[in-house]
């Protein structure tokens, strides 16, 4: 079956410009997370929804980013005024399970690559 | 409060010799705990969780950890080393008192030697 998607897989894009980063996740899965990984580092949780709302918003690094999920299914990530220090593969995941359950399995899209120059 | 400290950043092994990959946590409740896999270019990919079961876990590729709460540990281990195996590999916990926030440890680079 389908797996999480994430687009566009590379976004190149100026400073101080806006992009948005999108995610489809696994069809069914009701919990969406998204997370930032630098270069040499591990995934750094941002914000994770429970159906269309922000359930936990805490990693967000500022109040340039933000997320949205209006209808329960594909996710938006916005980050406004984008500076160099945005530079990151930004990661998605999914999950069927309440995110609160033992069973948190999480499946990762292959992620977006994103470079403010 | 919860995180992970993975303590190799780079293991290095011949093929065929075991792999021993080490990973202590810090939970403030009962803690999920995942071994994540990351090939080059690929996305992440679960290779086993613990999740209050045994405390010997086994995942996918042969691939095993054991849960010790005495010693916070949960090392990832693979009796014999394969050249597929060369990856970076990520230990997660999940603490059920952060619905929905997992941490990552900062990952160590395998490479497995011809």
């Amino acid at each position: 079956g389908a797996g999480v998607s994430q687009t566009p897989s590379n976004k190149v894009t100026e400073k101080g410009k806006y992009v948005e980063l999108r995610c489809d996740p696994i069809s069914g899965h009701t919990a969406l997370y998204w997370y930032r990984q630098s270069l040499g580092q591990g995934p750094e949780f941002l914000i994770y929804f429970q159906g269309t709302g922000a359930a936990d918003d805490s990693g967000l690094p500022n109040d340039r980013f933000f997320a949205v999920r209006p209808e329960g299914s594909v996710s938006t990530l916005k980050i406004q005024r984008t500076e160099r220090g945005d530079s990151a593969v930004y990661l998605c995941a999914s999950s069927k399970a309440r995110a609160d359950s033992s069973y948190n399995e999480q499946f990762f899209g292959p992620g977006t690559r994103l470079t403010v120059l | 409060a919860q995180s992970v400290t993975q303590l190799d950043s780079h293991v290095s092994v011949s093929e065929g010799t075991p792999v021993l990959l080490r990973c202590n946590y810090s939970s403030s409740y009962s803690p999920s705990l995942f071994w994540y896999v990351q090939h080059p270019n690929k996305g992440l990919q679960l290779l086993l969780k613990y999740t209050s079961a045994a405390t010997l876990v086994k995942g996918i590729n042969g691939f095993e950890a054991e849960f010790k709460k005495s010693e916070t540990s949960f090392h990832l281990t693979k009796p014999s080393a394969h050249m597929s195996d060369a990856a970076e590999y990520f230990c997660v916990v999940s603490d059920q008192g952060n619905a929905g926030k997992s941490t990552f440890g900062d990952g160590t680079t395998l490479t497995v030697k011809p």
